[in-house]
C-alpha cells in the first residue's frame, strides 16, 4: 500500500525559506496527483494554502507557492513569518475516487 | 462568502449510528463536489469520503466503506454523512469541505463537528 510521506517536523528562522515536501513511498508525485497543502493550527480547522500543484487559494500570500520538486509535491514558505507555525498537510489523489493525506510537517519558526 | 457549518456531532455507543450535516452557503453548492475529512484526537487528517456536484458518484476511504455513506441535497444546500456500525476508532473531528474544482482536493473547509465512539 503506497503511503504519502512528509518531514515529521521543519524548522525555519524569521524571514527564512523553507521548503516543505510531500512524496510517494512508491513512484513519483506528479500533477496528475493534484497535490494540495493545508496548513492547520492547533485546535482550527485546515486551511487550504495551494491545490492543483501549484494554484493559491483566495487571500494566501504570495510568499507560500506550491510546485513539483523531482519526484515530490513541494511547498515553499518564503520570508517565514511566526504566525506561519503550524502544522502542514499535504493530500494527494490516488486513483479513481481515493485521496490520502501525509502524516503531516510541524513548522517551528525561531 | 463561503461558509460551511457542520452539525449533528454527539457521543455514540459503539455499533451505533449517527447523521452528520454541512450546511453550506456562499457558493453554488450544486457545482461544487463535496468531501468529509476526518482528525482523531491528536493525530493528523484523513481522508473519509466524497461526492460529485450531482451526487451521482460517490467514493469512499478503505475504512468506512459499507459502514459510511455520504450525500447531499442541492435543494436544501446540505451536506450529509450517513455513519453505521461506528467504532471507537471513529472518534474524530469531522470537517466538511467544498471541492477545490472537478474532484481534485478538497478546497474550503468548515469547523468541524466533534464524534465520540465510546461506552
Amino acid at each position: 500500500q503506497t503511503v504519502v510521506t512528509q518531514e515529521p517536523s521543519f524548522s525555519v528562522s524569521p524571514g527564512g525559506t523553507v521548503t516543505l515536501t510531500c512524496g510517494l513511498t512508491s513512484g513519483a508525485v506528479s500533477t496528475s496527483n493534484y497535490p494540495s497543502w493545508h496548513q492547520q493550527t492547533p485546535g482550527q480547522a485546515p486551511r487550504t494554502l495551494i491545490y492543483s500543484t501549484n494554484t493559491r487559494s483566495s487571500g494566501v500570500p504570495d510568499r507560500f507557492s506550491g510546485s513539483i520538486l523531482g519526484n515530490k509535491a513541494a511547498l515553499t514558505i518564503t520570508g517565514a513569518q511566526a504566525d506561519d507555525e503550524s502544522d502542514y498537510y499535504c493530500v494527494l489523489y490516488m486513483r479513481l475516487g481515493i485521496w490520502v493525506f501525509g502524516g503531516g510537517t510541524k513548522l517551528t519558526v525561531l | 462568502q463561503v461558509q460551511l457549518v457542520e452539525s449533528g456531532g454527539g457521543v455514540v455507543p459503539p455499533g451505533k449510528s449517527l447523521r452528520l450535516s454541512c450546511a453550506a452557503s456562499g457558493f453554488t453548492f450544486s457545482t461544487y463536489g463535496m468531501h468529509w475529512v476526518r482528525q482523531a484526537p491528536g493525530k493528523g487528517l484523513e481522508w473519509v469520503a466524497v461526492i460529485s456536484d450531482d451526487g451521482n458518484s460517490k467514493y469512499y476511504a478503505d475504512s468506512v466503506t459499507g459502514r459510511f455513506t455520504i450525500s447531499r441535497d442541492n435543494s436544501k444546500n446540505a451536506l450529509y454523512l450517513q455513519m453505521n456500525s461506528l467504532r471507537p476508532e471513529d472518534t474524530a473531528v469531522y470537517y466538511c469541505a467544498k471541492d477545490s474544482f472537478q474532484l481534485s482536493s478538497p478546497g474550503y473547509w468548515g469547523q468541524g463537528t466533534l464524534v465520540t465512539v465510546s461506552s
